[in-house]
């Protein structure tokens, strides 16, 4: 039973740039949360997808946009790529009827430089 | 204010000795509580969860005082592998999902 894919494992790009990252849930889960972890930082929460639509969402700029698809996977869009951009993105999938803290797991993450 | 505080560390202890970190929670809210262990370059998982009552497992313990907001993990007979950065982690009431981090204390544990 594959766990929680993200894809790619490491990214470069230049500022203004626009960055696509994938992320494809644990199986059965239907839930997927997106996380920006910068360097000596806790994961900050970005926002959550279910039913295709967003459910919350974290105090990120507009710039910050997702998407799910119908077999649950996930995009994370962002826009104008800043240096503070830099960060490890963390996708963590959860089932909507355990939607709490013990239910979710974490993706080996995207490491995101912007240069 | 941030919402999750801990001291970042690093906390250098040898091998065999017992190590407690310690977390604060601002909002009154906050619903559960849980410790997560993130190795170097990694993604995080799961520790444990944290209760009022503590709870253990193995060598680790964690307790929960709501009335301080306060969050503690005891780790006893520590290991090499022990090395990690911890983080204590809430979620609030309505935002059951929404994990909140704090920024982690990182422990090195040497021989």
């Amino acid at each position: 039973d594959a766990g929680v894919t993200q894809s790619p494992t490491h990214l470069i790009k230049t500022r203004g740039q626009q960055v696509t990252l994938r992320c494809s849930p644990k199986s059965g889960h239907d839930t997927v949360s997106w996380y920006q972890q910068a360097l000596g930082q806790g994961p900050q929460f970005i926002f959550q997808y279910y039913e295709e639509e967003e459910r919350q969402r974290g105090n990120f700029p507009d710039r910050f946009s997702g998407h799910q698809f119908p077999n649950y996977s996930s995009e994370l869009n962002v826009n104008a790529l800043l240096l503070g951009d830099s960060a490890l993105y963390l996708c963590a999938s959860s089932e909507s009827s355990g939607w709490s803290g013990l239910g979710q797991f974490f993706g080996p993450g995207t490491r995101l430089t912007v240069l | 204010r941030k919402e999750v505080e801990q001291d970042p560390g690093p906390f250098n202890v040898p091998e065999g000795a017992t190590v407690a970190f310690n977390c604060t929670y601002s909002n009154s809210a906050s619903q559960s509580f849980f410790w997560y262990r993130q190795d170097c370059r990694k993604e995080p998982k799961l520790l444990m969860s944290v209760y009022s009552s503590g709870n253990e497992d193995g060598r680790f313990t964690a307790q929960l005082n709501r009335a301080s907001q306060y969050i503690s993990l005891l780790i006893r007979d520590s290991k090499l592998s022990d090395s990690a950065t911890y983080l204590c982690v809430v979620t609030n009431v309505g935002t059951a999902s929404k994990l909140t981090f704090g920024t982690g204390t990182r422990l090195q544990v040497t021989l």
